[in-house]
C-alpha cells in the first residue's frame, strides 16, 4: 500500500520569503504520479502541481515548483516569494499509474506573516 | 462551467437517520470518488467508481453506500448515521490518465448528533 508522510503540521513564514513544504512517499511501484493540492480556509481543494515518476525535470507552475528526489522518495513543494493568499492547508497526494485512487498525506497548514 | 457540484454544503443529522449526499459533474469524467476529511488525517477514500454501473470500496467504506447509474452522478448514502461519521465529505472526478488531476466539489460539512 502507498503512504504519504507530511511531517510539518504547521509552518509560519514571512511574506515574500520562499517556503518548502515536505512530502515523502512510500511505494514499491515504479510508475506513479505525485500531486499537491491547496485548501484555503474556504474549504475547496485546488490542484497546484503534478510530477510523474518518469519525468526527468522537476515540475514548475508559476511560483510553485516541485523538488522531486526519486531516490529519497521525496516530493517537496517550493513556493517562491510567498504571499498572504498562500496561507492555507497543503496536501501532498500520490496515485499509481493505471489506478485512479489518490492517497493523501495529513497536510501542512501554512501561515504567511505580513 | 459548473465542474463538480456537491449538495448540500452543510447538514446536521441525528444518530440513526439516513441521508444522501449528492455529487454531479459535467466534465464527462469516467472516474468519480468520495473522500472524507478529518482533522489530522488528511483525506481518506470511501468509495469510487470507474464508470457507470461500476463501484468499489476504498479505505473507509463501512456505513456508506454508493451507486453510479449515469456518468454524471455519484451519490453517497449514509444508511444509519453515527457520530463517527461527522466529517467533511468531498466528491472528486477525473479522466483516466497518468497526469490528470482530480477536480473536487466544494465539500459537505456533516455533523451527526
Amino acid at each position: 500500500a502507498q503512504k504519504i508522510t507530511q511531517t510539518q503540521p504547521g509552518m509560519f513564514v514571512q511574506e515574500k520569503e520562499a517556503v518548502t513544504l515536505d512530502c515523502t512517499y512510500d511505494t514499491s511501484d515504479q510508475s506513479y504520479g505525485l500531486f499537491w493540492y491547496k485548501q484555503p480556509s474556504s474549504g475547496e481543494m485546488i490542484f497546484l502541481i503534478y510530477q510523474g515518476s518518469y519525468d526527468e525535470q522537476n515540475a514548475t507552475e508559476g511560483r510553485y515548483s516541485l523538488n522531486f528526489q526519486k531516490a529519497r522518495k521525496s516530493a517537496n513543494l517550493v513556493i517562491s516569494a510567498s504571499q498572504l493568499g498562500d496561507s492555507a492547508m497543503y496536501f501532498c497526494a500520490m496515485r499509481l499509474f493505471g489506478n485512479e485512487k489518490l492517497t493523501f498525506g495529513t497536510g501542512t497548514r501554512l501561515t504567511i506573516i505580513p | 462551467n459548473a465542474g463538480v457540484t456537491q449538495t448540500p454544503k452543510f447538514q446536521v443529522l441525528k444518530t440513526g437517520q439516513s441521508m444522501t449526499l449528492q455529487c454531479a459533474q459535467d466534465m464527462n469524467h469516467e472516474y468519480m470518488s468520495w473522500y472524507r476529511q478529518d482533522p489530522g488525517m488528511g483525506l481518506r477514500l470511501i468509495h469510487y467508481s470507474v464508470g457507470a454501473g461500476i463501484t468499489d470500496q476504498g479505505e473507509v467504506p463501512n456505513g456508506y453506500n454508493v451507486s453510479r447509474s449515469t456518468t454524471e452522478d455519484f451519490p453517497l448514502r449514509l444508511l444509519s448515521a453515527a457520530p463517527s461519521q461527522t466529517s467533511v465529505y468531498f466528491c472528486a472526478s477525473s479522466y483516466f490518465g497518468e497526469n490528470t488531476e482530480a477536480f473536487f466539489g466544494q465539500g459537505t460539512r456533516l455533523t451527526v448528533v
